[in-house]
């Protein structure tokens, strides 16, 4: 059981050039979500799905792009790099939404560390 | 906006027990308290929750008061390896996100 995965874990990008992040979970989570953290910061959250092809805006969506065609897999795009999104990436999964009796405990993933240059 | 307060730092000698407060004096009835830590470079990791009852599993306790104003996690035998900042959370009611605040780091001594 892998859990969560995330690839790649360190990434060097030019700004303006694109790139996604995966993430994948092998334990059937319906609800799956991206984080960043900037440095000395808490979490916050990117886009969220609560299943396969539904997805939603958390705090900070812009720049990015996410898709869910699978329930497995939940990528998050760059569409165009700036040092602004220079941070680490956490891609999280949980059974059913949170706030349901299963959805209240989220894993997350080791994290993707992002560097926009 | 975080609707938690915590200290910003704490320290523990291993092996005694580590209490972590957290206020909330804005908590909604429904709403659930999170603790979740991150070591290190590391994911956050799920430690417990609770609503209105005192909590309890392999890793910790959780304290709710009885007007859920505040709470207070317990790691009962602190190790090196609990070293981390710990975050309280209160997720607002419907709200598919964890807002995770600057958390306490917690200092494990030898």
């Amino acid at each position: 059981n892998a859990g969560v995965t995330q690839t790649p874990k360190f990434q060097v990008l030019k700004t303006g050039q694109s790139m996604t992040l995966q993430c994948a979970q092998d334990m059937n989570h319906e609800y799956m979500s991206w984080y960043r953290q900037d440095p000395g910061m808490g979490l916050r959250l990117i886009h969220y799905s609560v299943g396969a092809g539904i997805t939603d805006q958390g705090e900070v969506p812009n720049g990015y792009n996410v898709s869910r065609s699978t329930t497995e897999d939940f990528p998050l795009r760059l569409l165009s790099a700036a040092p602004s999104q220079t941070s680490v990436y956490f891609c999280a999964s949980s059974y059913s939404p949170i706030g349901t009796p299963s959805g209240n405990t989220i894993y997350f993933g080791e994290g993707s560390w992002l560097t926009v240059v | 906006d975080a609707k938690t307060t915590q200290p910003t730092s704490m320290d523990c000698a291993e092996g005694r027990a580590a209490n972590l407060p957290c206020n909330h004096s804005t908590i909604s009835g429904n709403e659930y308290v999170y603790w979740y830590r991150q070591i290190h470079s590391q994911g956050p990791q799920y430690i417990i929750h609770g609503l209105k009852n005192n909590e309890t599993n392999e890793m910790a306790s959780l304290i709710i008061t009885e007007d859920r104003k505040s709470s207070t996690l317990i790691l009962p035998h602190a190790t090196l390896r609990d070293t981390a900042v710990y975050y309280c959370i209160v997720r607002e009611r419907g709200a598919q996100k964890l807002v995770f605040g600057q958390g306490t780091r917690l200092t494990i001594n030898p």
